[in-house]
Order: structure tokens, then sequence, then C-alpha cells
């Protein structure tokens, strides 16, 4: 039973252009939602992350926006570059836990030059 | 130090064997998780220890033991594992100080790649 549904599956841009990725999310028992981006034989790597009081956070070239009322929230990466090229996983913690996240199914991410 | 540190990074072990998997951080993370992560596939949780105590068990097969001797060490112990197990291992830890706390600092090692053969 998949809680986190993330889209697309993969995705092709060019240099200087705009990555986005969506996930929703069904159980309302989440309190906190990182993303990561993880590079082929690392871990995964904190990208950023938003409470679900806040609509958007913006970090560099990355960019969290949430919709608590359609259970929804996506990355928008600007400038996208080659070294962005990569999987990204968006991630719900879920509450009185421990931490325990539940993690999207991935989005590769392939940047051209 | 900002670090989760796995060792070993890669490990090949017959279905007979037994082996461990270590993870060490230095953050004064207070809460430290295993998951396992198959190829194209996200982490999926399999531990979590909070204060040095297991919190949580995501019904895994007895042939993973894990163990946290203190509050920076935590092992996965391995025994007759199967074929199936073959994944990369990742050990992770946050401020999580329990439950109704929000943690940050969720940090994540790289990893030991398994092969079970």
């Amino acid at each position: 039973q998949q809680q986190v549904k993330q889209s697309p599956q993969s995705l092709i841009v060019q240099k200087g252009g705009i990555s986005i990725i969506n996930c929703a999310y069904e159980n309302t028992a989440f309190d906190y939602f990182p993303w990561y981006q993880q590079f082929p034989g690392k871990g995964p790597a904190l990208l950023i992350a938003i409470r679900p009081d806040v609509s958007e956070k913006k970090e560099g070239r990355f960019t969290i926006s949430f919709n608590k009322s359609a259970k929804q929230f996506s990355l928008h990466i600007m400038d996208s570059q080659p070294g962005d090229s990569a999987t990204y996983f968006c991630a719900a913690r879920v509450t009185d836990s421990w931490g325990k996240l539940q993690f999207g199914a991935g989005t590769q991410v392939v940047v051209t030059p | 130090d900002t670090e989760v540190t796995q060792t070993p990074k890669h490990l090949v072990m017959g279905m007979t064997n037994k082996k461990s998997l270590k993870c060490e951080q230095h953050m004064g993370h207070r809460a430290m998780y295993w998951y396992k992560q198959k190829a194209k596939k996200p982490p999926e949780l399999m531990f979590v220890y909070s204060y040095e105590k297991l919190s949580i068990n995501e019904s895994v097969p007895s042939r993973f033991s894990p163990e946290c001797p203190n509050s920076s060490l935590l092992n996965l112990h391995l025994h007759a594992l199967q074929p199936e197990d073959s994944a990369l291992y990742l050990c992770a830890s946050s401020q999580e100080g329990g439950r109704g706390q929000v943690g940050y600092g969720y940090t994540f090692g790289s990893g030991t790649r398994l092969t079970v053969v």
C-alpha cells in the first residue's frame, strides 16, 4: 500500500530548464515532508524539507510547494544542471513514529547538456 | 562531524554465513534506523532505535537482528540470508527525540551493498 505517490517516474530536462516532481499523500498522519537526492552507489542526501504549516520553501535553486488541502507537494529545480542528474525521492514522516519515513517511488532526472 | 559511517561498503556472503553490518554517528542523534533498498526502489524501513531501545520492527524476518550497543553505534547481524535479501542496506540517524517530537537532520550513510550467494 503506497501512501506517498510520486510522479513522473523519469524526467529528461535540458540544462537551464525547470524540473518538476510531484507527490501526493493519502495518510493525514504525516508531519514533515523531506526531499532526498540519491546518486548511484550513494545513500540518499537531504535536499530540502517542509512542514505542513508552510506553503512554500526555497533554498537556492530548489523550491518545495505544499498544498495541505489537496495533500500534494512538489519539488521544483530551477536552472537544472547536469550535476543534478540523480534519483529524487519525496518522503513523509509518520507522526508519533520515532521518525519513520514513508518514501515515494522515486524520479530519475536526467539533465542534458 | 555530520556523517553517518557504514562498514563494510560491500559484502558478499553465503547463505550459511554470519556477518554484521556496522553504523556509527557522532552527531549526538538519539534515533538510528536501518533501511533496505532494492535496485530502482525507494528505501524501506526495517528498524528504529530511539535512545538505544528498539522502537519499531517492521516485521523483519529474524535472520536480521539489530543491536544498538550505545548511542553512537548501530549493528545489523545477518544469519542464514537468502539471495532475495541482496540489497543496499542504509543506516540513518536523526535528532528525533521520541514520539511527538519532529526530528531534524535526518542523515543517511552511504550504505552497505550486500550480495547473498
